[in-house]
């Protein structure tokens, strides 16, 4: 069966500080990836998506970037985090030819 | 870009009551899905239902997509009911990118 697996669960990191979070997908291929970052308790706001390996589209410019460097493995970095980099981001995927999306369990980043 | 309003914004149930729940969009969608964030932030998809019926168990969801709306009918509500229901809408096949409503929080209490 297909899982997704999302780490680490909670972060708290200084103000400047490099991130990294990662997501992987099993039992599945060449699946959409998608990266969305919720902040006060409500809205997902889509931050970015990948079709493919190598792959990214960005939906909001901002001082975070992502890659894909597997087929199944998504990563969200920023070199330099900022307050505002605070908040529950959740990775999804869809398996292609299907229309819904699966969560991981998220990552709730706090920068101080 | 596409607006998605929710509403009620909240909503606090005794234990046994029935509640709906709407989806207000502003263009035409070629996707659309309901999900439950439970309290400790999992998200759930209950539906796809980009338009007409379904149900599951005690959920059911009805998407006009004439209209742009969407409602999310939870019938007998359990305090495992709780926590926030997500409209998700999504035009363009091939990314399913989903633009997510402002959801709905609900509370059941015992």
């Amino acid at each position: 069966s297909q899982t997704i697996h999302q780490w680490p669960a909670t972060l708290v990191q200084p103000v400047g500080s490099p991130l990294s979070l990662e997501c992987t997908v099993e039992g599945t291929s060449n699946p959409n990836l998608y990266w969305y970052r919720q902040a006060a308790g409500r809205g997902l706001q889509l931050l970015f998506y990948s079709v493919g390996i190598g792959q990214i589209s960005s939906e909001v410019p901002q001082n975070l970037s992502a890659s894909r460097p597997q087929d199944r493995q998504f990563i969200l970095s920023s070199k330099k985090l900022l307050l505002s980099d605070s908040g529950f981001y959740l990775c999804a995927w869809r398996k292609r030819g299907s229309y819904g999306y699966t969560f991981g369990s998220g990552t709730r980043l706090t920068v101080v | 870009g596409i607006q998605v309003e929710q509403s009620p914004p909240d909503l606090i149930l005794q234990e046994g009551a029935n509640s709906t729940l709407r989806c207000n969009f502003s263009d035409s969608v070629n996707n659309l899905q309901w999900f439950h964030q439970n309290p400790w932030g999992q998200l759930i998809n209950l539906f796809y239902i980009p338009s007409g019926t379904k149900q599951n168990g005690r959920l059911s969801a009805t998407t006009v997509a004439t209209e742009r709306y969407s409602l999310l009918y939870i019938s007998s509500s359990q305090t495992t009911d709780s926590g926030v229901y997500f409209c998700a809408v999504g035009g363009a096949s091939g990314t399913y990118k989903y633009i997510f409503g402002t959801g709905t929080r609900l509370k059941v209490l015992a």
